[in-house]
């Protein structure tokens, strides 16, 4: 098993560009969630999902879309950069909202100039 | 919105000393986790506690969730230079499995 993947790994982007960040998991997960790490902020949540074709919001979702169309992957996408979207970005993936072990992919750097 | 406060937000010491990190809240959740995350990856689930009063020991890790499941604290007996990183706990409302994640003790273990 890969567990949880992402791509790419380091993404530079000019204000306003769109891009998506890709997260895939073969663990066969109900529950995935992407969340953003910003220096002395922790993890904050952005959205996520109980199942293919569901999703919801989290703590801080402006300027970020998602979709789950397919229970492996979760992508999130960015519609037009801004700066503060420049963070450190990782998805996680559990097997229920309910269950309490939760894997998480190893991150994407994004960097927003 | 339910917050997590962690401390010392920093810490630094020898190999081989113990040490203590905090994780408060004026919330109660039902259920806690604590994280490692090393630098430039995910962070990794150490353990997860669910009962007030409740101890689980992993090796030298000893975590303790409060009474009231208000708060938690991890201890590190004899540190090694191999429990250096980034520790954060998450954790989950009563009715509310979305986690919380504490803004983190970033621990430097000094060979």
């Amino acid at each position: 098993n890969a567990g949880v993947t992402q791509t790419p790994k380091f993404q530079v982007l000019k204000t306003g560009q769109s891009m998506t960040l890709q997260c895939a998991q073969d663990m066969n997960h109900e529950y995935m969630s992407w969340y953003r790490q910003d220096p002395g902020m922790g993890l904050r949540l952005i959205h996520y999902s109980v199942g293919a074709g569901i999703t919801d919001q989290g703590e801080v979702p402006n300027g970020y879309n998602v979709s789950r169309s397919t229970t492996e992957d979760f992508p999130l996408r960015l519609l037009s950069a801004a700066p503060s979207q420049t963070s450190v970005y990782f998805c996680a993936s559990r097997w229920a909202l309910s269950s309490y072990e939760q894997y998480f992919g190893p991150g994407t750097r994004l960097t927003v100039t | 919105t339910q917050l997590l406060e962690q401390s010392p937000q920093f810490l630094s010491i020898q190999e081989g000393e113990n040490l203590t990190v905090y994780c408060n809240s004026s919330s109660v959740f039902s259920s806690l986790q604590w994280y490692r995350q090393e630098p430039g990856e995910g962070p990794v689930l150490l353990v997860t506690v669910v009962t007030g009063g409740e101890v689980k020991k992993l090796k030298r890790l000893t975590f303790q969730f409060g009474d009231a499941r208000k708060d938690s604290s991890l201890h590190i007996t004899a540190a090694q230079p191999g429990d250096t990183g980034l520790y954060l706990c998450a954790g989950a409302g009563v009715g509310n499995e979305k986690l919380t994640f504490g803004t983190g003790t970033r621990l430097t273990i000094i060979p």
